[in-house]
């Protein structure tokens, strides 16, 4: 696609409850990384993928965070028995490659509201 | 441990002022640097990628500079204008690192 895509672009749930989110990323682009950003707060890191290698977890701020990625494309990042804390935006972003002069791409982001 | 730092963390200037943000960063050993744009409610869009063997980029009204040495990149923006309003952060790839650390961004205001 022209860039990258976010799903849902807002989500609210109950605490307690599971939720996937979803990004597709640019045709072609290799890198995928996912970020949380909380109000007030800067951009976390939460994990990376690079083609079929074995990603970077090492954002993931509990284990009830999980992420996959199929066939080198498509994301979901799933927030398992959410908690109020766990409320942000997560961003999802490409690059062609992992290293060199790539510019990282966002999507507009998933805004998660836990009650 | 790569921290980066963005100073001020809110600005407020009238239109036509042309004004600098500034990004630091304690590891001198980066990859690139990169300055975005956030307008509220939105992703970040790429404004300007700087590799570490360059000085400086320029697009439009915009140039950004690189001092590895001091661990400083700055964002100039000539004659600033209302549509200019947003956050800006920059995200700095250390070499041996994949992984780009943003700062916590400075947020413009431009008013008429």
């Amino acid at each position: 696609g022209a860039g990258v895509s976010q799903s849902p672009s807002n989500k609210v749930t109950e605490k307690g409850k599971d939720v996937e989110l979803r990004c597709d990323p640019i045709s072609g682009h290799t890198a995928l990384y996912w970020y949380r950003q909380s109000l007030g707060q800067g951009l976390e890191f939460l994990i990376y993928f690079q083609g079929n290698s074995a990603p970077d977890k090492s954002g993931l701020p509990s284990d009830r965070f999980s992420a996959e990625r199929t066939g080198g494309s498509v994301s979901t990042l799933t927030i398992q028995r959410t908690q109020q804390e766990d409320s942000a935006v997560y961003l999802c972003a490409s690059s062609p490659q992992l290293g060199g002069a790539n510019v990282l791409t966002f999507g507009a982001g998933s805004r998660l509201t836990v009650l | 441990k790569q921290e980066v730092t963005q100073i001020p963390a809110a600005l407020s200037v009238p239109e036509g002022e042309n004004l600098v943000l500034n990004c630091s960063f304690t590891d001198s050993a980066i990859y690139n640097l990169q300055w975005f744009r956030q307008d509220p409610g939105k992703g970040l869009t790429s404004l300007l990628l700087i590799q570490s063997s360059q000085r400086e980029q320029t697009s439009g009204r915009l140039n950004a500079s690189l001092d590895k040495s001091s661990g400083r990149s700055t964002l100039y923006i000539a004659a600033s204008q209302p549509g200019d309003s947003a956050t800006y952060l920059c995200a700095v790839k250390r070499g041996g690192s994949y992984i780009p650390t943003f700062g916590r961004g400075t947020s413009l205001i431009v008013h008429p």
